[in-house]
């Protein structure tokens, strides 16, 4: 069964403070990981996809990296407005296409 | 470009009554997934729909839930007999083939 394990479950961070988000992930085979923010009463709103392993991606304050086994995203100087709750998924190779989420990590940044 | 689209946004159920929530996809894509989430869970997969086929709906339960795509109009969710359990806010996501999902903004059922 796919697995998805995300920490810390919350961060709190000072304005400018850089730091890392971690997901541990085990699949069967990997089709694609992805990583959505999700603000507080509204949908996940894409981020990134990452299909091999030394795969990263940048977006603003944003970059995600990926290994066999995790996924970081990095935040670097982070903003008030990047507070939201980040969620990592796994889609795994065959017929099913299907996501299988983490629980999420809630960062808040404070000004 | 317009995005998912669902609707209700709120939904507000007694107990043993039914519900039904819709999903438009993003234009072009033509595959539909239906995600629940409850309170301090992560989302959980639950259906996958093409256009009047059902590929996978080994998350949904046996009973009260069931999904379409039909050819014509949206992707519905249909509980029936709903029970406070089934509480939670209920996530479509559309792909044009096997990639990236987009979300829609989610229908907050609550069962009184």
């Amino acid at each position: 069964e796919d697995q998805v394990t995300q920490s810390p479950e919350a961060l709190r961070l000072q304005e400018g403070e850089s730091s890392s988000l971690n997901c541990s992930y085990t699949v069967s085979g990997l089709r694609g990981l992805f990583w959505y923010r999700q603000d507080p009463g509204k949908g996940p709103e894409f981020l990134f996809t990452l299909y091999s392993a030394g795969e990263e991606k940048e977006k603003e304050r944003l970059k995600a990296t990926l290994t066999k086994k995790e996924s970081f995203l990095h935040i670097t100087a982070p903003k008030p407005e990047d507070s939201a709750t980040y969620l990592c998924a796994v889609q795994a190779t065959g017929a099913n296409s299907k996501l299988t989420f983490g629980k999420g990590i809630t960062l808040s940044v404070r000004p | 470009n317009a995005g998912v689209m669902q609707n209700p946004r709120h939904l507000v159920r007694r107990r043993g009554q039914e519900a039904r929530l819709r999903c438009s996809p993003m234009k072009g894509h033509s595959h539909v997934y239906w995600y629940r989430q409850l309170p301090e869970e992560g989302l959980k997969f639950m259906v996958y729909l093409q256009k009047e086929n059902i590929i996978d709906e080994s998350g949904m339960p046996k009973e009260r839930f069931s999904a379409e795509f039909p050819k014509e109009g949206p992707s519905i969710l249909r509980i029936q007999q709903v029970v406070r359990g089934d509480s939670a806010a209920y996530f479509c996501a559309s792909s044009p083939q096997k990639e990236t999902q987009y979300f829609g903004p989610g229908t907050r059922l609550l069962v009184l």
